[in-house]
C-alpha cells in the first residue's frame, strides 16, 4: 500500500482563524479522500479531492468552509476555514489502493479548537 | 435506520477466545465490504476486505459475508491483548457511490490478559 504522510500532526487554533492541512502521497494516486472523525465517533467523509477539477463534497459540507486542493496525483490540502469549537476533530485523508475500492489512511491530524 | 450498523460494544473476551464482530448494512447493492482496526490515537487500518459470499481467512482473521442476509462479520481467533482497538466495518456500492465508503460507528474490543 501507499505510504501516506499529513502535515501538520496535530495543532491547537483559535476560533476564527483557519488551518490548511496537508496530505502526500508517496506514489501517484486515482482517488484522495477526506474525512472527518469527531471524538468518540466514527468516520464522516467531507469530500473527494479530485485531481485538476473542484473537490466533490458530501452533503453537509461547503467549499467555503472546508477548500481542497489536488494540484497532482500524489498532493492534496484541506483548510478548515473560520473554526470554531465545533470543528475539533480528528481530520484524515484517504487512497484507493490497487485492490479495488480499498482505501488507506494518512496518520491523520488532530484539531483542537479553542 | 442506519446505513451500516455495528454491535454497539464494547465487546470483552479473555485472551485466547474469539471475537466475533457483526456488521449489517442497508443498501442491497453494496459489493465490497471492509474491515479497519483502529487503536486509540492512530489512524484506521484495512485487516480486511470481502467481495463474494462466505468465508475469507487471513492468519486468525476470519471474514464472513452472508450478502442476503446483509451481514457481515469478523472473527478473531485466539484473540490476543494486542487485538484491543475499536473494529470499524466499511461498505461500499460502487455503482452508486463510486469508491466512497459508508462507515459503521464502531465496535470496541477488549481482550483481557
Amino acid at each position: 500500500s501507499a505510504v501516506i504522510s499529513q502535515k501538520p500532526s496535530r495543532d491547537i487554533c483559535q476560533r476564527g482563524t483557519s488551518l490548511t492541512i496537508q496530505c502526500q502521497v508517496d506514489s501517484q494516486v486515482t482517488m484522495m479522500f477526506w474525512y472527518r472523525q469527531q471524538p468518540g465517533q466514527s468516520l464522516t467523509l467531507i469530500a473527494t479531492a479530485n485531481q485538476g477539477s473542484e473537490a466533490t463534497y458530501e452533503s453537509g459540507f461547503v467549499i467555503d468552509k472546508f477548500p481542497i486542493s489536488r494540484p497532482n496525483l500524489t498532493f492534496s490540502t484541506l483548510t478548515v476555514s473560520n473554526m470554531s469549537p465545533e470543528d475539533s476533530s480528528i481530520y484524515l485523508c484517504s487512497v484507493v489502493g490497487h485492490t479495488k475500492e480499498t482505501q488507506y489512511f494518512g496518520p491523520g491530524t488532530r484539531l483542537l479548537v479553542l | 435506520q442506519k446505513e451500516v450498523e455495528q454491535n454497539s460494544g464494547p465487546l470483552s473476551v479473555p485472551e485466547g477466545a474469539i471475537a466475533s464482530l457483526n456488521c449489517t448494512y442497508s443498501d442491497r447493492g453494496s459489493q465490497s465490504f471492509f474491515w479497519y482496526r483502529q487503536y486509540s490515537g492512530k489512524s484506521p487500518e484495512l485487516i480486511m476486505f470481502i467481495y463474494s459470499n462466505g468465508d475469507k481467512e487471513d492468519g486468525r482473521f476470519t471474514a464472513q459475508l452472508n450478502k442476503a442476509s446483509q451481514y457481515v462479520s469478523l472473527l478473531i481467533r485466539d484473540s490476543q491483548p494486542s487485538d484491543s482497538a475499536t473494529y470499524l466495518c466499511a461498505v461500499n456500492n460502487a455503482e452508486t457511490s463510486g469508491s466512497r465508503l459508508t462507515f459503521g460507528e464502531g465496535t470496541q474490543l477488549t481482550v483481557n490478559p
